[in-house]
This record gives structure tokens, sequence and C-alpha cells, in this order.
């Protein structure tokens, strides 16, 4: 069964400064999609990045960027410049390119902002 | 554009009381729909999923039930809540054609059983 491992359950970094939350994960598959969800105290889940396996290219949206190791099974988020309203739980999350359609889910990392 | 809605936002009902959760899906046809919990400073746990008008996948053995009367509606039933049954529950639809598709979700409920 395919794991999701986040380890760090919190983490700060000042305002305009950058931060990177890890996420590696655990599968057998080769065609798989990798999300980074955000939730702020209002607890909505908001998505942040999407990454497809097969793309060597690493995903960018705007101040968020991932770090995709495919052999190393890693997925790390980088927020640049970061802004108060970047405060949240964020989730990283797994989902089989197969035909179960299920997204699995880290524990989650607390992000504080300092400003 | 698709929205889904999610309701009630909050419930507190007492322990050996029915509970039905209700999640529909608005501006998309065939989703996928998945029911979520989330207790307490923990992660998500996938409690059921359907591909279908009542195809309904469970993932934990438990006190829930999950059915889907309709394509875009989605309830999570109970007989009888236990107090282990609190949390917050979210309920996500996903475009099933689309291979790259994230899950979206609705606002939640935030359920304590007491």
């Amino acid at each position: 069964a395919q794991t999701v491992t986040q380890s760090q359950p919190e983490m700060s970094v000042q305002e305009a400064e950058t931060v990177t939350l890890s996420c590696t994960y655990d599968t057998s598959e080769s065609d798989y999609y990798l999300f980074w969800y955000k939730q702020p105290p209002s607890r909505q889940m908001i998505l942040v990045i999407r990454q497809e396996a097969y793309k060597q290219q690493n995903a960018t949206e705007n101040r968020f960027s991932v770090n995709f190791q495919k052999a190393a099974k890693s997925f790390s988020l980088k927020i640049s410049d970061s802004q108060l309203g970047d405060a949240a739980m964020y989730f990283c999350a797994y989902r089989s390119g197969g035909a179960t359609n299920k997204l699995i889910f880290g524990t989650g990392t607390l992000l504080a902002v300092q400003p | 554009s698709q929205t889904i809605h999610q309701w009630p936002a909050t419930l507190v009902q007492p322990v050996g009381s029915p509970l039905s959760l209700e999640c529909t899906v608005e501006g998309t046809s065939n989703p996928n729909l998945y029911w979520y919990r989330q207790a307490a400073g923990r992660g998500l746990q996938l409690l059921f999923y359907s591909v279908g008008i009542g195809q309904i996948s469970s993932e934990v053995p438990q006190n829930l039930s999950a059915s889907r009367p309709q394509d875009r509606q989605f309830i999570l039933s109970s007989k009888k809540l236990l107090l282990s049954d609190s949390g917050f529950y979210l309920c996500a639809w996903r475009a099933r054609d689309l291979y790259n598709s994230p899950l979206h979700f609705g606002n939640g409920t935030r359920l304590t059983v007491t």
C-alpha cells in the first residue's frame, strides 16, 4: 500500500523568507500524481500545486514550487517570499494513476509565518 | 463552474443518535465522490469513495456508512454514533475523465458527539 510521510509536524518562517516543506512517499507504481494542499484556520482544503509523476519538470505556481525527486520518492514544497496568509497546515497527497483514484494524505506540517 | 455543498457546517449529537451528512456537487457530471475524516490535529483519513450511483467503496471498517442515491449526491450516515466518531468531515469530488484532476473539497462538517 502507498504511504505518504511528512516528517516536519511544525515549521516556522519569517515573512518574505523562503521555506521548504518535506514529503516522502512509498509506492511501487510508476503512474501517479502528487499534490500539496493548504488548510488555513477556516479548515477549507485548498489545492496549492500538483505534479504528474511522468513529468520531469518541477511544477511551479507563482511563489510555490516543488522539488520532485522520483527516484528518491521525494516531493518537497518551496514557498518563496512567505506571506502572513501562507500560515496554514500543509498536506502532501498521493493519488494512483490507476482505477482506484484514492487520494492518500500525509499527516501535515503546520507552518507559522512570523512578521 | 463547479461547486460543492456540504451540510450542516456544525453538528452536536449525543452518543447513540443517528447521523446524516449530505454533500452535493453542481456543474459536473459523473464525478468521483469522497468522504474524509480529520481528527483534531491529525491528517485526513479516507472513509468512503464512489465512482458511480450505488457504488461505494469502504476504506475503514467502522460505525459509518455511505450512500450515493443520485449522481451528484453523497451521504454519510450512522445508525448509532460513538464518541470516537467526533471529528471534522470533508466531502470531496474529482472529475473522473480528467487524468490529473485534483480533489475539490467542501467546507466540512464539524461533528461533536457528546
